[in-house]
């Protein structure tokens, strides 16, 4: 069974700006949870997607969002970069009501 | 402020010694406990879970749970230079599967020396 898989793998964008991040989860998985993992923060949960709805949200500004589709795979927009949204993005899928979840490879995401 | 606590390490063990690794919580009612390896550069992979109290044994590793203590840990046995990584604990503060909130300690970087 394929993995997790994100796109893009890694991303440069100017401060102010705004970012569209990609997931797709292992097949039959309609969960989808988003972590932002930086040295300074360690891995902070974002927010969790089941049956293209908001679930589960994490403390961060509104600026962060996300949405899931139809077929289960996910996106999160972060607008306005600032330099401090610099980080390793991660999606991280499982079935609806397990607990086990499994990362994908992330998306690295520099903002200048 | 529901916290979880590792020491940050390094831990440094010997090829084939047993590493020991520690993760306190703050919140009493969380139910579920997990343990993720992650090597430089890469993304964290499931290494073990754990739900109720005791041990549970999977291969070389080992995870203990003592939920009156608010205290689990993960041992390697006969650790491998392969095993060099960080290691981090995960607690989810949610009641099921659908109210699921993981939070995440800081992690604890585990060096095995040949």
């Amino acid at each position: 069974k394929a993995g997790v898989t994100q796109t893009p793998r890694y991303l440069i964008k100017t401060r102010g700006q705004q970012v569209t991040l990609s997931c797709s989860p292992i097949s039959g998985h309609r969960s989808v949870s988003w972590y932002q993992q930086t040295p300074g923060q360690g891995l902070q949960f974002l927010f969790e997607y089941f049956s293209e709805t908001q679930r589960n949200k994490g403390n961060f500004p509104g600026r962060f969002s996300g949405r899931q589709f139809s077929n289960s795979r996910s996106e999160m927009n972060v607008s306005t970069l600032e330099l401090g949204d610099s980080a390793l993005y991660l999606c991280a899928s499982k079935t609806g009501y397990s607990y086990e979840q499994y990362f994908g490879p992330g998306t690295r995401l520099t903002v200048t | 402020q529901k916290e979880v606590e590792q020491n940050s390490g390094p831990l440094s063990v010997p090829e084939g010694a047993i590493a020991s690794l520690n993760c306190t919580y703050s919140d009493r009612g969380s139910q579920s406990f997990f343990w993720y390896r992650q090597y430089s550069g890469k993304s964290p992979e499931l290494i073990m879970s754990i739900y109720s109290n005791g041990d549970k044994e999977d291969g070389r590793f080992t995870a203990q749970l003592n939920k009156a203590s608010q205290y689990v840990s993960l041992l390697i046995r006969d650790s491998q230079p392969s095993d060099s990584a960080t290691y981090l604990c995960a607690v989810n503060w949610g009641s099921g599967g659908s109210n699921y909130k993981l939070t995440f300690g800081k992690g604890t970087l585990l060096t095995v020396n040949p």
